[in-house]
């Protein structure tokens, strides 16, 4: 298994610049996650899909961020226009079941010059 | 020890002591809990997890300890080993969603040859 796959792996960009993070999960998974993580605020939740219908994204710090799910197999986290403060690793995740553990990709570190 | 919203804080031992990494949870209503481990570069990965049936539980060379009483979790690491050396995430099920994690702001580990 080749677990959370998220691609790029680093991604340098200047200010109002838009951004594209992917991500595939584990195949079987049906639920997936994109999380931010910074120094400050720790690991928060962005957004949570479920058999590809985005449930919760009230962790979307605003209209800038968008993401989506055309398939359990492939997701997206799109920053525009993007700004310097969104610098931080963002990672993805998925799990197979409500109580299931859940597996990280490696994570896109972005910077936002 | 850590605790969700304080900086990171640091552990270091010797190679071959055991680490115990403390955690203090803010919400009652959690019910599940987890462990991650996170080594410079990569996504968190699954140590271990409890429910709050539990007040134990054991896995190889790690345990973890639940005091639902002071809403206090901690993770020991037995003959603790170079490779054990990363930042350790405690999360729990906010509030009994059967989704949403919070994560602590980690403690950095680092192990003495």
């Amino acid at each position: 298994d080749a677990g959370v796959i998220q691609s790029p792996r680093h991604e340098v960009t200047e200010m109002g610049q838009e951004v594209t993070l992917r991500c595939k999960p584990i195949s079987g998974h049906n639920s997936l996650f994109w999380y931010r993580q910074t120094m400050m605020r720790g690991l928060e939740l962005l957004i949570y899909f479920n058999n590809n219908v985005p449930i919760d994204d009230s962790g979307m710090p605003e209209d800038r961020f968008s993401a989506k799910m055309p398939n359990a197999s492939f997701s997206t986290l799109k920053i525009q226009p993007s700004e310097p403060r969104d610098s931080a690793v963002y990672f993805c995740a998925s799990r197979g079941s409500a109580n299931e553990k859940l597996f990280f990709g490696s994570g896109t570190q972005l910077s936002v010059l | 020890g850590e605790s969700v919203g304080l900086h990171l804080p640091t552990l270091s031992v010797q190679e071959g002591d055991n680490s115990i990494i403390n955690c203090a949870y803010s919400n009652s209503a959690s019910d599940y809990f987890i462990w991650y481990k996170q080594e410079s570069g990569k996504g968190p990965q699954f140590i271990i997890d409890i429910r709050s049936n539990m007040d134990k539980r054991q896995g190889q060379r790690v345990t973890v300890l639940l005091n639902k009483t002071v809403k206090h979790l901690s993770l020991q690491i037995a003959a603790t080993q170079p490779g054990d050396s990363a930042v350790y995430f405690c999360a729990e099920n906010s509030g009994g969603s059967n989704y949403k994690l919070t994560f602590g702001k980690g403690t950095l580990l680092t192990v003495n040859p």
